[in-house]
């Protein structure tokens, strides 16, 4: 069973730079693409990005500048950094996999973690 | 890209059937099929429901079922149970690697 937990801090002080990390276990990093995901308080998920296990990255244009995804395959880890944080980016934070459809294709997120809640205040 | 459009809310009473949209353009759900459909019950994981527009995972029960005419996509729900009130929210690939939520579907059962 693959499992995914995400780990960081759960306060961030505007201005400053949101880490957070994906520990994935129940199966290996390799040959799939890794996502994080958001969700403000109230409002609808974000896709924020995704990066393949060898590093090739994709991230969502409106948050492109600020962005930065990562991964560690010896520690099965894959890392999100946000900076110039504001309250804008106060949100639960997910990590997921993608899982491949019927044409070979990654085209849906088939594992999912249980959420972090991360708030951008002084 | 823009959020895909979805209902905030839609109800409906045990046992009968409800639909949810997911309102795109032709530059995502109108040309590619690559809709997925996740159920969000808070504090808990977003699980996937559909994917593919009409695919659906193993353990997921036949009374949901995904559909796509154009540039919407739905997903449906027979036989209505409790258990089934929570936040739908579908998912599209929109080209060049980007990828969009919908603004999520709360759902309650009456």
């Amino acid at each position: 069973q693959v499992q995914l937990q995400e780990s960081g801090p759960g306060l961030v002080k505007p201005s400053e730079t949101l880490s957070l990390t994906c520990t994935v276990s129940g199966d290996s990093i390799s040959g799939y693409y890794w996502n994080w995901i958001r969700q403000p308080p109230g409002k609808g998920l974000e896709w924020i990005g995704f990066i393949y296990y060898s590093g090739r990255t994709m991230y969502n244009p409106s948050l492109n500048s600020r962005v930065t995804i990562s991964v560690d395959t010896s520690k099965s880890q894959f890392s999100l950094n946000l900076s110039s944080v504001t309250a804008a980016d106060t949100a639960i934070y997910y990590c997921a996999r993608y899982g491949y459809g019927y044409d070979g294709n990654p085209t849906h997120l088939v594992y999912w973690g249980q959420g972090t809640l991360v708030s951008v205040s002084s | 890209q823009s959020a895909l459009t979805q209902p905030r809310s839609v109800s409906g009473s045990p046992g009968q059937s409800v639909t949810i949209s997911c309102t795109g353009t032709s530059s995502d759900v109108g040309t590619y099929n690559y809709v997925s459909w996740y159920q969000h019950h808070p504090g808990k994981a977003p699980k996937l429901m559909i994917y593919d527009v009409n695919h659906r995972p193993s353990g997921v029960p036949d009374r949901f079922s995904g559909s796509k005419s154009g540039n919407t996509a739905s997903l449906t729900i027979s036989g209505l149970q409790a258990e089934d009130e929570a936040d739908y929210s579908c998912y599209s690939y929109a080209g060049n690697s980007l990828w969009v939520f919908g603004g999520g579907t709360k759902l309650t059962v009456l």
